[in-house]
């Protein structure tokens, strides 16, 4: 399968913002993800950024491609408490869609 | 009502058991997949289907089969149960006509292997 890295943990205080960060392998993804799992919960799409794009913004969320290292970022303004989850980046191949490890943000009040 | 809806949602069963896990979806999809999660290593394709007739193994198939019974159903099997198949697993679906492939989740099924 494709390697799609990420750390695992991440800590915030509420109002910092947090930047999540992911490496990918495939560079002939057509779309890339983020995906936020709460906890007893399944995955749901947060954002995705098509894969010519370098930035892609959605309220708080920012996402930054650099196709020249396969690097992915997701930055979260103002993070609250409400953002605690676990964070996976993915990329697709063909319609296979391959996880990173997930980032596990925990936001301190 | 859940639109990826997996059963059971818990199980607990003792090593050499023949499992199976249940998904089933009202969103008219026709890709569905089988992943699974552990700590600390996201989640991993087991299989995946494109459309009734259409089955493929993902990365980690060894141990496991699928059945899709129908556009709407596709189920696990865990032939002989063991341990390291401990994991929580999840059912998801996709468009193929959207434009992002965007997966829609079950809410998992956590297996537990004695």
């Amino acid at each position: 399968g494709e390697d799609v890295e990420q750390s695992l943990f991440l800590s915030v205080r509420e109002g910092d913002s947090s930047v999540i960060n992911c490496t990918y392998t495939d560079s002939s993804s057509t779309y890339l993800y983020w995906y936020k799992q709460e906890p007893g919960a399944g995955l749901q799409l947060l954002t995705y950024i098509f894969s010519n794009m370098d930035m892609k913004q959605d309220q708080r969320l920012t996402v930054l491609l650099n196709k020249k290292d396969k690097h992915l970022s997701l930055r979260i303004a103002d993070t609250q408490t409400g953002d605690s989850a676990i964070y996976f980046c993915a990329e697709d191949n063909f319609n296979k869609f391959y996880f990173g490890s997930g980032t596990k943000l925990n936001v301190k009040p | 009502d859940a639109d990826v809806t997996q059963t059971p949602r818990n199980r607990i069963t003792k090593t050499g058991k023949r499992i199976m896990l249940e998904c089933s979806q009202t969103k008219g999809h026709d890709r569905m997949y089988w992943y699974r999660q552990d700590p600390g290593l996201g989640l991993r394709l087991i299989y995946y289907s494109f459309d009734v007739k259409d089955i493929n193994k993902g990365e980690i198939s060894d141990g496991y089969s699928v059945s899709r019974q129908a556009q709407a159903k596709f189920s696990l099997s865990l032939e002989s149960a063991i341990p390291n198949q401990t994991a929580l697993y999840f059912c998801a679906t996709s468009d193929q006509t959207g434009p992002t492939g965007e997966l829609f989740f079950g809410e998992g099924s956590r297996l537990t292997v004695l």
